[in-house]
Formats: C-alpha cells, structure tokens, sequence
C-alpha cells in the first residue's frame, strides 16, 4: 500500500533551519511529484512547492523562493524539504504529498504523509 | 496568482440534508485543449491530513462515498454532499492544479445542525 511516512516534529529558535523528510513506498517512485503543503494552527492549506525526485527538478511558490530547497534521494525513495530563516510565522504542520503530472495520474494530491509539526519559539 | 474563494465558511446541515459549498476561482481552470477543469475537493478532519475526494471538478476519488459529487466549469464549481452523516463533519478545501503556485479555498467548516 502507499504510504508517505515523514520525519518527526521539530523545535527550532528563530533564524534556525529546519529540514523535513518524506520517505514514499508502495509505488512507482517515478511516476510522480511529491509536493509540500503546509498549516499553521487553525489556519487553511498553503502550497510550499513540488520537486520530481527522479530530475531534481523543482518549482517553488514565490513565497518561499528565497528560503525553501527540495530535494530527494532515489535510491531510498525519500525526499527533503529545507526552511531557512525560519520565524514564528514558520509554525505550522508541513505535509508532503504526491500528485501525477498527466491526464492518466493527475497532479492531485492522493496521498499525503502523516505531517510534521515545526514550531519556532524562542 | 489563481485565489480561490470559498462560501460560506461554515455550514449546519443535519443529518439527511443536502449540503452545499460552493467555490470560486478568480480566472478560469477549464482547459481548452482537453476540456478539463482543474479543481480539486479534498475533506480534512481534526488531527489528520486532508483526504482528496473529487479531481478533474467531477470524478469522485475511488472508495468516496456516492454522497459526494462535484460540478461546475469555468470559475464557478460546488461540492455537494446529498444526505449528510455524522462522519462528513469536518473542513472542506478546493484546490486549483491549473497552474503553479497551486492555491487552496480558505475552507468550509461543515458541523451538524
């Protein structure tokens, strides 16, 4: 069965970097993009970006531009999400999520990992 | 940047009834070459990620319940769910995959009445 298993939560002080792991099985590891998606408390979804883990190559929300980097690891089917100069406003449950790239696996998010909280807190 | 708005943001329904969000984009997410609206509607409970539940404004995601169908084209799509149970309480996102930066709706809160 697919399953999107993450790292577990984070503490981090403001300024820090905070990397979180996605590690994917029960498919085709190639057939898709693992996306990122996070939720600050009581707060809606946001889109962070996507990275095909097979290319490298990523796509990242203007938002974050300047302090997210995606990459991944193919031979253990994982992928990482890094957030730098993290502030309070970078709290919040941060999801990976994959999603196809074509009419027949359509880039919508099917399964999603179980989210790891980070909280930045002085 | 596509916005997508979401109305109401909370809804009572009782147990039966007809439940209805509707969800605006502010330009259009039909496709013209393949006619396809990129519109997704995904359901989340407390504590857990969201779970999609329609792709493409209308397929229903396999093992969704036939309760819950999508409609709509252009800017303007619903979700509806036709007799409301106990375990439909929870929040409601749309979510356009025209393009990137993906965005969501800010979410319906759907309770029972």
């Amino acid at each position: 069965q697919v399953q999107l298993v993450q790292s577990g939560a984070e503490v981090k002080k403001p300024g820090a970097s905070v990397k979180v792991s996605c590690k994917a099985s029960g498919y085709i590891f190639s057939d898709y993009y693992m996306h990122w998606v996070r939720q600050a408390p009581g707060q809606g979804l946001e889109w962070m970006g996507w990275i095909n883990p097979i290319s490298g190559g990523t796509d990242y929300a203007q938002k974050f531009q300047d302090r997210v980097t995606m990459t991944g690891d193919t031979s253990i089917k994982t992928v990482h999400m890094e957030l730098s100069r993290l502030t309070s406003d970078d709290t919040a449950v941060y999801y990976c999520a994959r999603a196809g790239t074509t009419e027949i696996i359509p880039p919508v998010f099917d399964y999603w990992g179980q989210g790891t909280l980070v909280t930045v807190s002085s | 940047d596509i916005v997508m708005t979401q109305s109401p943001d909370s809804l009572a329904v009782s147990l039966g009834q007809r439940a209805t969000i509707n969800c605006k984009s502010s330009q259009s997410i039909l496709y013209s070459s393949n006619n396809k609206n990129y519109l997704a509607w995904y359901q989340q409970k407390p504590r857990q990620p969201p779970k999609l539940l329609i792709y493409w404004a209308s397929t229903r995601e396999s093992g969704v319940p036939d309760r819950f169908s999508g409609r709509g084209s252009g800017t303007d799509f619903t979700l509806t769910i036709s007799s409301l149970q106990a375990e439909d309480v929870a929040v409601y996102y749309c979510q356009q995959y025209y393009n990137t930066p993906y965005s969501f709706g800010q979410g319906t809160k759907l309770e029972i009445k």
